[in-house]
This record gives structure tokens, sequence and C-alpha cells, in this order.
């Protein structure tokens, strides 16, 4: 069976500072894999989607990069952190559909 | 650009009672219609799904109903628990999903 597995669980981070978040899928071959943001108590942003290795496509501007060096391996970062990065960071996989969500990582940016 | 609308943004219904969540959706090409639960810490998780050809799926005490003219679809959770209580999202989905912003409901019981 398929299982996705994200890490850290949570996060304190200065700004200013570097993120890395990892985010790993066991048990299929090549993925679409996502990376998500939700706001407290807000809904789901697409930050970026990845159909192959070191194929990334970004949905919106911001202070985050992703990158994919592997086929089931899939990475979020961030050179300086700002206050408005802090949220719950969701890594998702899927072959067609529906999407599989990990248990995401809970970024405070102090 | 809001491609699907949820409503209502919060929920409380008695246990026992029965949830009802709406959204609407714009692109008629969308075929996949999915809903999520999400508790407090975790991710979403899937919770049911339809596709565009079928008006009607019932999982348990969850149903799917689709109206596919109107471009709306429901969630309906019938004898709601305490259990229950979390954020609720619908989906539509082509080549990429389109959340909706999301319910939260909760159980009184």
């Amino acid at each position: 069976s398929q299982t996705i597995h994200q890490w850290p669980a949570t996060l304190v981070q200065p700004v200013g500072s570097p993120l890395s978040l990892e985010c790993t899928v066991e048990g299929t071959s090549n993925p679409n894999l996502y990376w998500y943001r939700q706001a407290a108590g807000r809904g789901l942003q697409l930050l970026f989607y990845s159909v192959g290795i070191g194929q990334i496509s970004s949905e919106v501007p911001q202070n985050l990069s992703a990158s994919r060096p592997q086929d089931r391996q899939f990475i979020l970062s961030s050179k300086k952190l700002l206050l408005s990065d802090s949220g719950f960071y969701l890594c998702a996989w899927s072959v067609g559909s529906p999407l599989h969500f990990g248990n995401g990582t809970r970024l405070t940016v102090t | 650009q809001q491609q699907v609308k949820q409503s209502p943004q919060s929920l409380i219904v008695q246990k026992g009672g029965i949830s009802i969540i709406n959204c609407a959706y714009e692109n008629t090409a969308f075929d996949y219609f999915p809903w999520y639960q999400q508790f407090p810490g975790k991710g979403p998780a899937l919770l049911i799904a339809i596709r565009p050809d079928v008006s009607e799926k019932k999982e348990g005490r969850f149903t799917i109903s689709f109206n596919k003219s109107a471009k709306q679809f429901s969630l309906h959770i019938m004898d709601s628990q305490p259990g229950d209580s979390a954020t609720y999202f619908c989906a539509a989905s082509l080549n990429d999903m389109r959340f909706g912003a999301g319910t939260r409901l909760t159980v009184k019981p």
C-alpha cells in the first residue's frame, strides 16, 4: 500500500531563517506531487505541483520554492522566512484521482 | 479565481441530526468531485467521491448528491455523531484539484 511521510510535524523558525520541509511517498511510481498551505481556519492553497523529477509548477509567486530530486521525494524550501509564511503545510500525491495527503507540518515563524 | 464555492462556513448539528454541506462549481469540464474530512492537526482524508455520470453515491452514513445541470453537489451526513466533528472540504478536479474553502462541522452530544 502507498504511504506518504512528511516531516517535521512542527517547526518554529525565526524570521529570516531558511526552511526545508521534506516529503516522501512509498509504494507507487511516478506520482504527481503537491505542496499545499493552509492558513489557520482557512482553505487549501496550492503552492507547487510536480509531474516528474525536476518538473515544478508554481501556482502563486511567493517566498518559497520546491524541488523534486527523486521520483518520490518533494522538498519545500525558503532562503529567508517571513512572518506570513506561518501556516500548515501539506504534501500530497496522486496517480490519477484522488489526492492523498500527508499529516502536515505546522510552521510558526517568530 | 474561486472555482469551487462551499457553504456554510460553519455548521452546528445535534447528535442524530442530518448535516448538509453544499458546493457549487464553475467549470463544466470537471470530472471528479471528492469530499475530504480533516481533523485538527491532521491532513485531509478522502471521505467519498463521485463522478458526474451519477446523481448520488452513498457510503454508510455519507451521501453525495450531484446536480450536473445546476453545477452543484452536496454532502449529507445522516445520524451525525460527535466523532464527525471536523472540517469538510469539497473539491473538483480535471487535471488538478480545486478545493472549496471548507466547512467546520460541530456535532453536539
